[in-house]
């Protein structure tokens, strides 16, 4: 079956920072990737998503590029702010013929200090 | 537009007791679904829906009913609470066009 896994948290970096939260998933076919972002107290808001074998996809200054021969989503950001402290969870959606049910990584949660 | 909307916002149950989770979505999406999230377990999948009058069973189904008989309600039916239902409960609704799920703010349900 399809599966996501991420990078264990917590990760803890300073403002400003580069951040890379790494996520390698296995499944049949041409799954779709997403990543969710949860805000304190919040439920999950989609992030970012690519559809296709080096699609790049891109939000709020995050990005992941989808590698198949790696199978691999990482999320990076150049510079983080303390405002992006959330869980951030990576996610697909198989590629059968209405399979819309999301497989999620744990989750991984960044903190930012100022 | 509301977007997914979710009651209540907290709940405290003893052992035994029964309740509904209450989950509505204004987007006229066909997909539902309801999660439990648990600490270190990311997002498991209950149970969910492809449309009005058909419900199925996710990854851990035991101890929850759903059923969905209009497109905006999918209620989650506890029927004898366990503490091990202790969890953060959310519903989404899906937009099959673009395959995003759209998550309600969730219900923090404790089993005491």
């Amino acid at each position: 079956g399809n599966s996501v896994t991420q990078m264990e948290g917590p990760v803890t970096l300073s403002e400003e920072a580069f951040l890379t939260i790494n996520c390698t998933y296995t499944a049949t076919g041409y799954p779709s990737l997403f990543w969710y972002v949860q805000y304190p107290g919040e439920g999950l808001q989609l992030l970012l998503k690519a559809t296709k074998a080096d699609d790049k996809g891109s939000n709020k200054g995050f990005e992941a590029t989808y590698r198949k021969e790696t199978t691999s989503f990482h999320l990076e950001k150049g510079s983080v702010q303390v405002s992006d402290s959330a869980v951030y969870f990576c996610a697909l959606i198989g590629s059968n013929f209405g399979n819309e049910k999301l497989t999620f990584g744990t989750g991984t949660r960044l903190t930012i200090i100022p | 537009n509301a977007g997914v909307t979710q009651t209540p916002k907290f709940q405290v149950l003893k052992t035994g007791q029964s309740m509904t989770l209450q989950c509505a979505q204004d987007m006229n999406h066909e997909y539902m679904s309801w999660y439990r999230q648990d600490p270190g377990m990311g997002l498991r999948l209950i149970h969910y829906s492809v449309g009005a009058g058909i419900t199925d069973q996710g990854e851990v189904p035991n101890g929850y009913n759903v059923s969905r008989s209009t497109t905006e309600d999918f209620p989650l039916r506890l029927l004898s609470a366990a503490p091990s239902q202790t969890s953060v409960y959310f519903c989404a609704s899906t937009d099959r066009d673009t395959d995003t799920q759209y998550f309600g703010p969730g219900t923090r349900l404790t089993v005491l």
